[in-house]
Formats: structure tokens, C-alpha cells, sequence
């Protein structure tokens, strides 16, 4: 009954290095999401993909890139980071774009850039 | 413009004591409206959905909800509240679309005194 799972849970790293995170559903779910949450700034929609192979750019695309090869599973990925990068990321899935349809949350990765 | 919002940023109850968190919406149809909790540490939950018919809708924990179509609000109510409720609770409306097809509030901040 796992859901959405992320990893890793917690990462530092220096600016200007590389690191992928990885988001696993086994909820078939077709839509998936990745969301960056600042304090004040509530949740930040950075890519989402409508399905297996396709992606799209979100409100704060700049400085990410994403991956959905497999249906389960969504990467962000982050070529050179930078310290406006710290933050905790949220993958998210939802059965399809319908305005009923909750999304499903991982616990979170806890980025730190120094 | 689809919106919502969360005026309180940070409320603090005692122990036992009631609580109702705020939530307005703006939405041009009939909205399918949500409330997700986020403990420390955790990614969002969802508390409960109202998607139409009563009004009074019943979530886990405790936790219930009323749509008021007149106000354009969502309050999210607790008869008595634990110290296990401390958490962050979003607010969201269902807008459909692949562009993640929930909007967010920023959040309300609970904290519980002993």
C-alpha cells in the first residue's frame, strides 16, 4: 500500500552539482506532478506529465528538468544547483485531470543546497 | 480568476478546545472543493472532499467541513481539538486541466497549547 514514494527523503549538496529525484506510484495513475514548497509561498507546480513520455513546464520551470519513461515513475532532475534550489519537493499523482480527482502526495525530499 | 484562500496564516488553540480554519474559494461553477493536512515531516493527506449534495461533509480524524455556496467558503471544523492536529492544513479547489487540476491555498499554520 505504498502510494507515491520519494527518494532520497533528505540531500545536500554544493552548488553547481547534479542529483536526480526519483518519484515511484503504483496507483496506475496517469498524471503526475512535482511541486516545490517554500515557507509562504504555499506549493509551486514545477513539471507535471499527462503521461507515460510526455512532460510539460509548470509555474516555476527554470533550472529543472523531468523525465517520465515509465508510466510509475517521474524524475526531476537538477543539472547545476544552485542555492535558490533549497527546498522541500513534493511528487503528487492524480488518476486523471478531472477537477474530482484528489491528488496523492509523497512524504517529501529535503534539498539542501550550500 | 480560480482561486483560493487561506486568510489565516498561523492559529494557535488550546488543547481540547474547538477549532475552525478558513477557506474561500473563487471558482465559477460548482466547485469540488478539498482539505489535506501536512504533519511536520509528512507530505499532504487528504482530510476530506465535498463534490456535491449535503453540505456537511465528514472527514478522517475527526475533522469536518461545510460549503457555504452563498459565502464561497469551505471551513475546515474540529469539535476538540489534539495535539496531534499541529499541522499545516491546505485548502484546494478541483479546476481540471493536466496543469495540476487542484489550486492551492498557502496554508493555515495550526499550533496546539498544552
Amino acid at each position: 500500500n505504498a502510494g507515491v514514494t520519494q527518494t532520497p527523503k533528505f540531500r545536500v549538496l554544493k552548488t553547481g552539482q547534479s542529483m536526480t529525484l526519483l518519484c515511484a506510484q503504483d496507483m496506475n495513475h496517469e498524471y503526475m506532478y512535482w511541486y516545490r514548497q517554500d515557507p509562504g509561498m504555499g506549493l509551486r507546480l514545477i513539471h507535471y506529465s499527462v503521461g507515460e513520455g510526455t512532460t510539460a513546464k509548470g509555474e516555476v520551470p527554470d533550472g529543472y528538468n523531468v523525465s517520465r519513461l515509465k508510466k510509475q515513475n517521474f524524475l526531476l532532475g537538477l543539472e547545476s544547483a544552485a542555492p535558490s534550489q533549497t527546498s522541500v519537493y513534493f511528487c503528487a499523482s492524480s488518476k486523471s485531470a478531472g477537477r474530482n480527482q484528489p491528488q496523492h502526495f509523497g512524504d517529501g525530499t529535503r534539498l539542501s543546497i550550500l | 480568476a480560480q482561486s483560493v484562500t487561506q486568510p489565516d496564516i498561523h492559529i494557535t488553540v488550546s488543547e481540547g478546545a474547538s477549532l475552525e480554519l478558513r477557506c474561500n474559494y473563487s471558482y465559477g461553477a460548482t466547485p469540488y472543493l478539498f482539505w489535506y493536512v501536512q504533519s511536520p515531516g509528512q507530505g499532504l493527506q487528504l482530510l476530506l472532499k465535498y463534490f456535491s449534495g449535503d453540505t456537511l461533509v465528514q472527514g478522517i480524524k475527526g475533522f469536518e467541513a461545510e460549503f457555504k455556496r452563498s459565502q464561497s467558503s469551505f471551513n475546515l471544523r474540529k469539535p476538540s481539538v489534539h495535539w496531534s492536529d499541529a499541522a499545516e492544513y491546505f485548502c484546494a479547489v478541483g479546476v481540471g486541466g493536466s496543469q495540476g487540476n487542484l489550486i492551492f491555498g498557502k496554508g493555515t499554520k495550526l499550533s496546539v497549547k498544552p
